[in-house]
């Protein structure tokens, strides 16, 4: 069974720091790799994708990285601000070929305190 | 550029009833969309994936019977809980991806559907 798994579950740290959250997967046959972000109630928005011939996308303050030998992903946040707080989920397309929907992990829930 | 709606945003509906859920891409043609759930404190789930014009492929555990989903053009999906019970609650959010795009395979989600059966 194709699995993503997210850790920590939920993170709280100060504003100002630098933080990195944790995407690992069961199939390195990966297609591509999406770190989404969800506040409370609302719809997903998308971070950065990151396709299976890549090793790292960047977008501002974040950078995300994949490897896929050993099925994992980093999410790193620079300078975190308290609008950062919000859950983070990352997704990924085993099969591709544009087709197929995402498996997601269960997120990192996160708290920037001011 | 990019934006897909859901509709209704949530609704209560009484057990037994049937609901429907639009999902539209505003300012692009989908050849493909896809159908999540989401439970309380749980990762989304796929349920189907929807093509324009050809049946949906739903997901191991997920009754087509139970959720219909129509794909009838390029910037509209639906999908209907028929007969819904209370453990059909959940928040139901559509993704598309863009016809022209189909290569870069960036999904675009709509903001949520939350139902309550009651």
């Amino acid at each position: 069974k194709q699995e993503v798994t997210q850790i920590p579950a939920a993170l709280s740290v100060p504003e100002g720091e630098n933080l990195v959250l944790n995407c690992s997967f069961t199939d390195s046959a990966i297609y591509n790799l999406q770190w989404f972000r969800q506040d409370p109630g609302k719809g997903l928005t998308s971070l950065l994708l990151i396709q299976s011939s890549q090793r790292e996308q960047t977008s501002g303050r974040l950078n995300a990285s994949l490897d896929k030998s050993s099925g994992r992903s980093t999410l790193y946040i620079a300078a975190s601000q308290p609008g950062d707080s919000a859950t983070y989920l990352c997704a990924v397309s085993f099969s591709g070929g544009g087709a197929d929907g995402l498996t997601f992990g269960k997120g990192t829930h996160l708290i920037i305190q001011p | 550029g990019a934006v897909v709606s859901q509709h209704p945003s949530w609704v209560i509906c009484k057990s037994g009833t049937s609901v429907k859920i639009e999902c539209r891409s505003l300012d692009f043609q989908a050849t493909t969309m896809f159908w999540y759930r989401q439970f309380p404190k749980q990762s989304l789930m796929l349920m189907a994936t929807s093509n324009e014009g050809s049946k949906a492929t739903y997901e191991q555990g997920v009754e087509k019977d139970k959720f219909l989903i129509n794909h009838a053009s390029l910037t509209l999906s639906t999908l209907t809980v028929t007969s819904a019970h209370p453990e059909d609650s959940s928040f139901y959010i559509c993704s598309a991806r863009e016809r022209e795009e189909i290569f870069k395979e960036t999904q675009y989600f709509g903001p949520g559907t939350r139902l309550l059966v009651l």
